[in-house]
């Protein structure tokens, strides 16, 4: 059984970098054709995909975030990892990672999500 | 984007009813849809994806239809575990959009 779990600090002042990994237990991340994404939730509100990585270090981006967004695998510690620059109070949100399956891209498999506030 | 919108935004029902949510995307997204549930503070679930093939453990009482830009979510006999959020998301093309959300209330 996959697992994910996110981990990565809870509060990011304004104007900084917001980063985030997420830890695939229970099978390999480089097995099978699977990509890894990034998806937030601000409270109340509804989903954004944020964006995703293959193993092989190939990525995609919401074009609306693309400008600010970094997405990095480490296939050695079984981890990817999200960098999200210049953050303001609007990037405030539960930020999940989630499995897919490539080109069936929806998610299978979810992280329990992890609250990051962006306050001074 | 595709813009994915959902009706209603809220709905009241008892144990035993049967619902149905709405999903219409602003352009044609073949089959290339999936449905979610997600519980207060819990990450959502894969209920449904390809419009209608059920994911693995999800129970037979929810189905799905549709193809094009109109889908619906069916819930045959509500139980009380199925009131939660449920959100609808297109894979057609980047970047893949969600709905904005079904609130399913308890009546």
């Amino acid at each position: 059984q996959v697992q994910l779990q996110e981990s990565g600090p809870g509060l990011v002042k304004p104007s900084q970098t917001l980063s985030l990994t997420c830890t695939v237990s229970g099978g390999s991340i480089s097995s099978g054709s699977y990509y890894w994404s990034w998806i937030r939730q601000p409270a109340g509100k509804g989903l954004e995909w944020i964006g995703r990585i293959y193993t092989s270090g190939s990525t995609n981006y919401n074009p609306s975030l693309k400008s600010r967004v970094t997405i990095s695998v480490d296939t050695s510690k079984n981890q990817f990892s999200l960098k999200l620059s210049s953050v303001t109070a609007a990037d405030t949100a539960v930020y999940y990672c989630a499995r897919d399956a490539g080109l069936q891209f929806y998610f299978d498999y979810w992280g329990q999500g992890t609250l990051v506030t962006v306050s001074s | 984007a595709i813009r994915m919108t959902q009706s209603p935004s809220s709905l009241s029902a008892s144990t035993g009813d049967r619902v149905t949510i709405t999903c219409r995307a602003s352009q044609g997204i073949s089959s290339y849809l999936a449905w979610y549930q997600q519980k207060p503070g819990k990450a959502p679930k894969l209920l449904i994806y390809a419009a209608s093939t059920l994911q693995s453990g999800v129970p037979s009482r929810f189905s799905g239809s549709g193809s094009g830009t109109d889908f619906t979510l069916t819930i045959s006999c509500l139980q009380s575990e199925d009131f939660a959020t449920y959100y609808c998301q297109q894979y057609y093309s980047y970047p893949i959009t969600f709905g904005q959300g079904t609130r399913l209330e308890i009546k």
